[in-house]
């Protein structure tokens, strides 16, 4: 059964600082993993997709990785600003069709 | 195009009671999904479709119904609510998951006291 795990649960930083969340899956037998954001309150919204024969993702100061042989997956946030507050989810999509297995986010909270 | 959307926002239901999350969608995707999120976990699959009159359990279905008649719209019924589904629910549709991402409606706080 495919588990998927993000390590720091919550996150702390002052404006300005460039972060790494990570994010671990035990079955590399995955179609593509997608970084997701959550604001308290609200649904998720996409931020990036890596199909499994990609390396990297990049959008604006955001740039996901994917090493599926490890099990790891880092999303990268460049030069951290106040509204990047919120809780980072990672998921994999196990096969094609259907389900995706989520980790437990993490909760960044930017200083001004 | 108002993508998913889900009523009601919040809900709170007693033991053995009923009652239907709506979700529908206006993108037109074949996909559509309920997860449910308990606090400071990860989403869950309750139970997802591939298309109209085609449902199938997630890991987490019991408990839970669904039907798909039409493709916009993709109803959860709970029946003899219980105080472990308090949760927050979750509609997402895709169009082709393989390659695309899951699009999400913003959630339904239910409480069953």
């Amino acid at each position: 059964k495919q588990e998927v795990t993000q390590i720091p649960a919550a996150l702390s930083v002052p404006e300005g600082e460039n972060l790494v969340l990570n994010c671990s899956f035990t079955d590399s037998a995955i179609y593509n993993l997608q970084w997701f954001r959550q604001d308290p309150g609200k649904g998720l919204t996409s931020l990036l997709l890596i199909q499994s024969s990609q390396r990297e993702q990049t959008s604006g100061r955001l740039n996901a990785s994917l090493d599926k042989s490890s099990g790891r997956s880092t999303l990268y946030i460049a030069a951290s600003q106040p509204g990047d507050s919120a809780t980072y989810l990672c998921a994999v999509l196990v096969n094609a069709g259907n389900m995706l297995t989520f980790g437990g986010g993490t909760r960044l909270m930017v200083k001004p | 195009n108002a993508g998913v959307t889900q009523t009601p926002k919040f809900r709170i239901l007693k033991i053995g009671q009923s009652m239907t999350l709506q979700c529908t969608q206006d993108m037109n995707h074949n996909y559509m999904y309920w997860y449910r999120q308990d606090p400071g976990m990860g989403l869950k699959l309750i139970y997802y479709s591939v298309g109209a009159g085609i449902t199938d359990k997630g890991e987490v279905p019991n408990g839970y119904n669904v039907s798909r008649s039409t493709t916009e719209d993709f109803p959860l019924r709970l029946e003899l609510a219980a105080p472990s589904q308090t949760s927050v629910y979750f509609c997402a549709s895709s169009f082709y998951p393989g390659a695309d991402t899951q699009y999400f409606g913003p959630g339904t706080r239910l409480t069953v006291l």
